[in-house]
């Protein structure tokens, strides 16, 4: 079974610049999500999708931060403009969604994002 | 609150000891689930175990057990006779309706 894909997996841009990362889950999983992880720290949740609509974005800097899932599919994370404090490893995940949304939850590799 | 703590920051010990990895959850939920995950140096977030709150028998997977006592919300993680190769940052979390990491504990098995 193929797991979480990625991309790009680095990424080094400047602040105010816009960047876009990729995440396509595990077939057939229902749940996405987008998490920061900030070195030194564990995996913050930015933003839960159910198909393709929002179940949880409570933590997403919606001033700068935007995400969508379009197909209820693949999922593209935003952020526009980045600031230093921006610099983290950008983790998706899936899961197996609803009753079973503690099943099958499997992370990627992430996109380690760098604002210089 | 929700919340998980891992206290223990940092912990180094010398290959074939034995290392319990401590974490601590705080919920008001009736239901929920806790998990631990491994993160190598490559960053992967590897799956270990999870624990749904109404299984509180202990768990052993070769070298790895778990112990989960709801009575002081604890859910501990212990390595027999460590290995290098363990050497990793392991996270502890609980999805209490939304997922919540614990900080980490980094884990250093010097040979």
């Amino acid at each position: 079974e193929a797991g979480v894909a990625q991309s790009p997996r680095y990424k080094i841009i400047e602040k105010r610049q816009s960047v876009a990362f990729w995440c396509n889950p595990i077939s057939g999983h229902a749940t996405l999500y987008w998490y920061q992880q900030i070195l030194g720290q564990g995996p913050k949740l930015l933003i839960q999708f159910q198909n393709n609509g929002v179940v949880d974005d409570s933590q997403l800097p919606k001033d700068r931060f935007s995400a969508e899932r379009l197909k209820g599919v693949d999922s593209t994370l935003k952020i526009q403009p980045a600031k230093l404090e921006d610099s983290a490893v950008y983790l998706c995940a899936s899961s197996l969604g609803g009753s079973r949304a503690n099943y099958g939850y499997t992370f990627g590799s992430g996109t380690r994002l760098t604002v210089v | 609150a929700q919340k998980v703590t891992q206290a223990q920051t940092e912990i180094s010990v010398v290959e074939k000891e034995d290392v319990t990895l401590d974490c601590v959850y705080e919920t008001r939920d009736t239901t929920y689930y806790l998990f631990w995950y491994k993160q190598p140096p490559s960053g992967e977030l590897v799956f270990l175990i999870r624990r749904n709150s109404f299984d509180e028998q202990n768990e052993i997977s070769g070298r790895y057990s778990w112990n989960f006592q709801k009575s002081t919300s604890s859910f501990n993680f212990t390595i027999t006779a460590s290995q290098v190769v363990d050497s990793a940052v392991y996270f502890c979390a609980g999805n209490f309706n939304k997922f919540y990491f614990g900080s980490g504990t980094k884990l250093n098995v010097k040979p």
